[in-house]
């Protein structure tokens, strides 16, 4: 059970370069998440998938498509990288916990992304 | 915009001092959970506590919440190295996809 897996852990961009961040969850959860964290600007999401076929904006959505290719996958693509999107990106998955009693976010380790 | 915002943003302690973070929130929430996440690494959840409650404990963690002043806050007693980490509140104001985090307070603890 590997949990949240996110590919690459690093890259560097142009400004201009395309790229696809990918995800996936291997624990059956019917909702994904795409954050970005920059420093001492906590978590914001970019977009959630409720439920495979259906993908909802966030918080900052702009520059950002995403694809919920399936129940397991979720990536994130960045068409044309612009300097403001260096940042730590994180995909999550929603499941029960607690004896099923409420919702918890399982994160990925994240992908460091810089943008020149 | 964030939901919560944790105070205060950096924290330097002893090994064996307790430590405490707060968070503050602006609309009705349904629970807060608190999340730690390692330098480099994902979050991990810690506890959860439900608007209806108001204080809850797990090993070294001690949550409270006061809904009356939309605050709660984080003990860890008796503090250790391996406790360095950044800590976050979360909110849910109902429907997950309105989970917001806060900005963080960053805890060193000092060997």
């Amino acid at each position: 059970n590997a949990g949240v897996t996110q590919t690459p852990k690093f890259q560097v961009l142009k400004t201009g370069q395309s790229m696809t961040l990918q995800c996936a969850q291997d624990m059956n959860h019917n909702s994904m998440y795409w954050y970005r964290q920059d420093p001492g600007m906590g978590l914001r999401l970019i977009y959630y998938s409720a439920s495979e076929g259906t993908t909802d904006k966030g918080e900052v959505p702009n520059g950002y498509n995403v694809s919920r290719l399936n129940k397991r996958e979720f990536s994130l693509r960045l068409e044309s990288a612009a300097p403001s999107q260096t940042s730590v990106y994180f995909c999550a998955s929603l499941g029960l916990a607690g004896g099923y009693s409420y919702n918890e976010q399982f994160f990925g380790p994240g992908t460091r992304l810089t943008v020149l | 915009s964030q939901q919560g915002e944790e105070d205060p943003q950096a924290l330097s302690i002893q090994e064996g001092e307790n430590a405490t973070m707060n968070c503050s929130y602006k609309t009705s929430i349904n629970n807060l959970q608190w999340y730690r996440q390692n330098s480099g690494r994902g979050l991990v959840h810690l506890i959860l506590i439900r608007s209806n409650e108001r204080e809850k404990h797990s090993g070294r963690l001690r949550v409270t919440l006061d809904t009356s002043k939309k605050s709660s806050s984080l003990l860890i007693t008796a503090s250790r190295a391996a406790d360095t980490a950044s800590y976050f509140c979360a909110t849910d104001s109902g429907g997950y996809q309105k989970v917001t985090f806060g900005t963080g307070t960053k805890l060193q603890v000092i060997p």
